[in-house]
C-alpha cells in the first residue's frame, strides 16, 4: 500500500491564487519530502522537513508536518503557471528508500 | 558528471524481447535507486543499492526484473521476455548516503519504455 497518499488528486487554479497540497502516511517516519515532476519525467527535490519539524519555508514553498496527524502539506503562495506540475510527497518509511504517494497534478491557469 | 543520466530516453520495444535500462549517477554518490511510474500514476519502488551492501530488491514485481550496479557507478536494470504491462517510465535516483539520515535523491530524466 502507499505510504503517502497526497489529496487532491487534481487541482486547478487561477495565477495569483494560493495552492494546498495535502499529503498523509500510514507509519512513523524519520523525514517527509516534497518532490515536483514536469510532464512526466524526473522528479526536483523542493523541500525536506524532519518529524521534529512543525514548519518550514523555501521561497513561496511552506510545508506543515503534523506527526500526530501523520499528515503534511505544501502551500504554494502566489502561484505562477510555471508552477504546473505534479507534487509528490515522499516518506522514508523504511530508512533507506523513499515510498512517494500518487501525487497532485496543479494546473495554474493564467 | 552533473546529473544523474540514464538511457535509452526512449525505447519501443516488441513483447517477449529483453530490454536493458542504464543509469549513470551523479559522481560519489554511493546510493542508487530505480523507480517505476506508469502514466499517471505515483512511483513504484524497485531496487535499491548502497555501497558495497546486498542491493533491497524488494519492490522487483517479478524474477523477469533483474539489476546490477558494476564498480560502486553504473546500473543496468533489465526485463526480461517484456510484456505489455512493463510500459512505463523507468526513474533512476541517487544520493550522496542512505535517506534514512535526511538526504534527498536525485533523479534522472527517466527512460520511456513501451510494450508493443
Amino acid at each position: 500500500s502507499q505510504q503517502g497518499e497526497e489529496d487532491p488528486q487534481a487541482l486547478s487554479i487561477q495565477e495569483g491564487e494560493n495552492a494546498t497540497m495535502n499529503c498523509s502516511y500510514k507509519t512513523s517516519i524519520n523525514n517527509l519530502q516534497w518532490y515536483r515532476q514536469n510532464s512526466g519525467r524526473g522528479l526536483v527535490h523542493l523541500i525536506l522537513i524532519r518529524s521534529n519539524e512543525r514548519e518550514k519555508h523555501s521561497g513561496r514553498l511552506r510545508v506543515t508536518l503534523d506527526t500526530s496527524k501523520k499528515s503534511s502539506s505544501l502551500l504554494i503562495t502566489a502561484s505562477r503557471a510555471a508552477d504546473t506540475a505534479s507534487y509528490f510527497c515522499a516518506t522514508d518509511r523504511e530508512a533507506q528508500k523513499l515510498v512517494f504517494g500518487q501525487g497532485t497534478r496543479l494546473t495554474i491557469n493564467p | 558528471g552533473a546529473g544523474v543520466s540514464q538511457s535509452p530516453s526512449n525505447k519501443v520495444t516488441e513483447k517477449g524481447k529483453d530490454v536493458e535500462l542504464r543509469c549513470d549517477p551523479i559522481s560519489g554518490h554511493t546510493a542508487l535507486y530505480w523507480y517505476r511510474q506508469s502514466l499517471g500514476q505515483g512511483l513504484e519502488f524497485l531496487i535499491y543499492f548502497q555501497g558495497n551492501s546486498a542491493p533491497d530488491k524488494s519492490g522487483l514485481p517479478s524474477d523477469r526484473f533483474s539489476a546490477e550496479r558494476t564498480g560502486g557507478s553504473v546500473s543496468t536494470l533489465t526485463i526480461q521476455r517484456t510484456q505489455q504491462e512493463d510500459s512505463a517510465v523507468y526513474l533512476c535516483a541517487s544520493s550522496p548516503r542512505s535517506i534514512g539520515t535526511g538526504n534527498t535523491i536525485y533523479f534522472g530524466e527517466g527512460s520511456w519504455l513501451t510494450v508493443v
